[in-house]
C-alpha cells in the first residue's frame, strides 16, 4: 500500500514562500499524477495543482502565478512552492496520488486515491 | 470553474437509516465525479469514482449515481463510524473544483 508523508515547515511569514515535500512509499512515483491541495481551518478543500512523473504540470488558475510543484523520480518525492504568502494561505496541506485516466485521446488525473495525512502551515509573523 | 453545489450542507438521522446527499454542478460535466469521506483530524477518504463505482475496500452500503450535472451519494444504513464530512469532486474541466461539503451526524 502506497504511503504519502508531507514534511516542511508548520509556520511561515507573511511574504515569504511555503515549501513542502511528500515523500511517496511503498510504490513508484513513476505513471501517476500527484498532487497538492489545502484546507484552511474549519473551511472545504481546494485544489492547488498537479504534476505527472514526467514534469508535467497543471495548476489552479487562482494561485497560478505562485505556484510551483515539481516532481524528482530519483527519489520518489515531489514538491510544492507558494511564493509570497498571506495569512489566507494558511491551512492544511496535502499531498495525494491519482491515477492517470483517458478518454477521447486526452489524459489526465482522475480522482484522489490515496492522500498523506496533512501538515498544517501557519503564515504569521 | 465549475461550481459544485451540496445539499444539504448538514443532516442529522438515526443508525440504520438511508441517507442521501446530493451534489449539483453548475454545467455537465458527464460522470467525471467523484464522492470523498473526511472524518474529524483526518485526510479525505476516496469512497466513489466515476460517479457510481465504489473504491475498494469501501462498504458495500455506500453507492453513488447521476451523469450530467445531477448526482448524488446513499448510504444505504447509517452507522455510527459514518459520521463525517462528505465532498463531491468533479474532474471533468481544470480546475478541479470540490462542493462545500456535507456534515453527517447521529441523531
Amino acid at each position: 500500500q502506497v504511503q504519502l508523508q508531507e514534511s516542511g515547515p508548520g509556520l511561515v511569514k507573511p511574504s515569504e514562500t511555503l515549501s513542502l515535500t511528500c515523500i511517496v512509499s511503498g510504490g513508484s512515483i513513476n505513471n501517476y499524477y500527484w498532487s497538492w491541495i489545502r484546507q484552511p481551518p474549519g473551511k472545504g478543500l481546494e485544489w492547488i495543482g498537479y504534476t505527472y512523473y514526467s514534469g508535467a504540470t497543471n495548476y489552479n488558475p487562482s494561485l497560478k502565478s505562485r505556484v510551483t510543484i515539481s516532481v524528482d523520480t530519483s527519489n520518489n518525492q515531489f514538491s510544492l512552492r507558494l511564493s509570497a504568502v498571506t495569512a489566507a494561505d494558511t491551512a492544511v496541506y496535502y499531498c495525494a496520488r491519482l491515477p492517470r485516466y483517458c478518454s477521447g485521446g486526452s489524459c489526465w488525473g482522475g480522482y484522489f486515491d490515496n492522500w498523506g495525512q496533512g501538515t498544517l502551515v501557519i503564515v504569521s509573523s | 470553474d465549475i461550481q459544485m453545489t451540496q445539499s444539504p450542507s448538514s443532516l442529522s438521522a438515526s443508525v440504520g437509516d438511508r441517507v442521501t446527499i446530493t451534489c449539483q454542478a453548475s454545467q455537465d460535466i458527464s460522470k467525471y465525479l467523484n464522492w470523498y469521506q473526511q472524518k474529524p483530524g483526518k485526510a479525505p477518504k476516496l469512497l466513489i469514482y466515476g460517479a457510481s463505482n465504489v473504491e475498494t475496500r469501501v462498504p458495500s452500503r455506500f453507492s453513488g449515481g447521476g451523469s450530467g450535472t445531477d448526482f448524488s451519494l446513499t448510504i444505504s444504513s447509517l452507522q455510527p463510524e459514518d459520521i463525517a464530512t462528505y465532498y463531491c469532486q468533479q474532474y471533468d474541466n481544470f480546475p478541479v473544483t470540490f462542493g462545500g461539503g456535507t456534515k453527517v451526524e447521529i441523531k
